[in-house]
């Protein structure tokens, strides 16, 4: 079955860039999702199709792709964005979920 | 404004069978994918199946003997049973919907993206 592999955690310092990988087989062939979840809340949607941004997502979020590794960015990092990020990709007919990355903004 | 709202019991028994229901308010249940997806406490989420805009069910291979996906258009509502239940089926569940933008939506699903949410509900398995 196909999977997909992201870090279990990343740190970064308030103000600077986070990047968040997700690897998979043939990923950069693929539409990739992020999800933010915060403690106790509902994955909220902040990239689809790899690199489109939802409306209200601010633009400190970005993703990009390239071979088999799709990667969420996070420019100038803020306290509120300390959340678990969740990449998720379509094989064929099913949906895949990366195990997750939890973001600690030290 | 289009809401989710998941229902249905917070104890299941082992061996029973969990029944919830997601009902769309505030917008019209044709024409996107409606979705599952669960969150075990601590642990990361898994997909359970979702319903297409055709009408089409699809399931997690992993838990498709046991799952079973129905919509009922004229309440607005689709629903989740998942038969023989284990505690390892206690978690958080989701009800999503599938939205599609961009063109080239209706040539398969790999456009589709999971932009609602419900709040979920917690359905805890124990005797």
């Amino acid at each position: 079955s196909y999977e997909l592999t992201q870090p279990p955690s990343v740190s970064v310092s308030p103000g600077q860039t986070a990047s968040i990988n997700c690897s998979g087989d043939g990923l950069g062939d693929k539409y990739t999702s992020w999800f933010q979840q915060t403690p106790g809340q509902s994955p909220v949607l902040i990239i689809y199709r790899t690199i489109r941004r939802p409306s209200g997502i601010p633009e400190r979020f970005s993703g990009s792709s390239s071979g088999n590794t799709a990667t969420l960015t996070i420019s100038g990092t803020q306290a509120m964005d300390e959340a678990d990020y969740y990449c998720q990709a379509w094989d064929s007919v099913t949906v895949v979920f990366g195990g997750g990355t939890k973001l600690t903004v030290l | 404004q289009v809401q989710l709202q998941e229902s249905g019991p917070g104890l299941v028994k082992p061996s029973e069978t969990l029944s919830l229901t997601c009902t769309v308010s505030g917008g019209s249940i044709s024409d996107y994918y409606w979705s599952w997806i669960r969150q075990p406490p601590g642990k990361g989420l898994e997909w359970i199946g979702y319903i297409s805009y055709s009408g089409s069910t699809y399931y997690n291979p992993s838990l498709k003997s046991r799952v079973t996906l129905s919509e009922d258009t004229s309440k607005s509502q689709f629903s989740l049973k998942l038969s023989s239940v284990t505690a390892a089926d206690t978690a958080v569940y989701y009800c999503t919907r599938g939205s599609c933008s961009g063109g080239g939506c209706y040539s398969g699903p790999s456009k589709w993206y999971f932009a609602l949410w419900g709040r979920g509900t917690l359905v805890t398995v124990s005797s």
